[in-house]
């Protein structure tokens, strides 16, 4: 079956330091690649998404690549803020999020100190 | 944001009462989906649904049973809740077009005691 791998922290990092969470699917087929972030207490927001091998998706500083030689989509940001400490999800679908239902990574725990 | 209100938001419950959460939408989107989200887990699919009266089968769906009666309306119910099903529940929705992503709901979190 589809499965979903990304490092689960927690990640601490200074402010103003390079983010990479490291994100690896395993399907059958190419499937869709998505990246969504949860606020303590809120429900999941889509950061960005990649439909296709090597579309990067960009969104508020953070970008990924879908890499399919790889199988991975890693999230980068050149430098992170305090208000980006939240938990990330990487996630994969095969109808783009439509009668498949998505596939998530266990999510990893980012903490950005000032 | 997207149109979503799920309720209630929390809930504190007894092992073997039934349950039932609501999910309700705005979007006039067809797909509708129940998440559960676990320490450790991550997020895992319980039901979806593709239309009214339509609904499948997720990864975890042992324990739940859902109804879509209307487009704006996605239950859950837990005939007979259990402790292992103490968790944070998401709906989400989706038009199911090209690569569109799924919008989520912020959440109920339920313990059954």
């Amino acid at each position: 079956g589809n499965s979903v791998t990304q490092m689960e922290g927690p990640v601490t990092l200074s402010e103003e330091a390079f983010l990479t969470i490291n994100c690896t699917y395993t399907a059958t087929g190419y499937p869709s690649l998505f990246w969504y972030v949860q606020y303590p207490g809120e429900g999941l927001q889509l950061l960005l998404k990649a439909t296709k091998a090597d579309d990067k998706g960009s969104n508020k500083g953070f970008e990924a690549t879908y890499r399919k030689e790889t199988t991975s989509f890693h999230l980068e940001k050149g430098s992170v803020q305090v208000s980006d400490s939240a938990v990330y999800f990487c996630a994969l679908s095969f109808r783009g999020g439509g009668a498949d239902g998505l596939t998530f990574g266990k999510g990893t725990h980012l903490i950005i100190q000032p | 944001d997207a149109g979503i209100t799920q309720s209630p938001r929390h809930k504190v419950t007894e092992t073997g009462t039934p349950v039932t959460l609501r999910c309700h939408q705005t979007e006039n989107h067809r797909y509708m989906y129940w998440y559960r989200q676990d320490p450790g887990h991550g997020l895992r699919l319980i039901h979806y649904s593709y239309g009214v009266k339509d609904t499948d089968k997720g990864e975890v769906s042992d324990g739940y049973s859902v109804s879509r009666s209307k487009t704006e309306d996605f239950l859950l119910t837990l005939e007979s809740a259990t402790s292992s099903q103490t968790s944070v529940y998401f709906c989400a929705i989706s038009d199911g077009t090209g690569s569109q992503p799924q919008h989520f709901g912020d959440g109920t979190r339920l313990s059954i005691l």
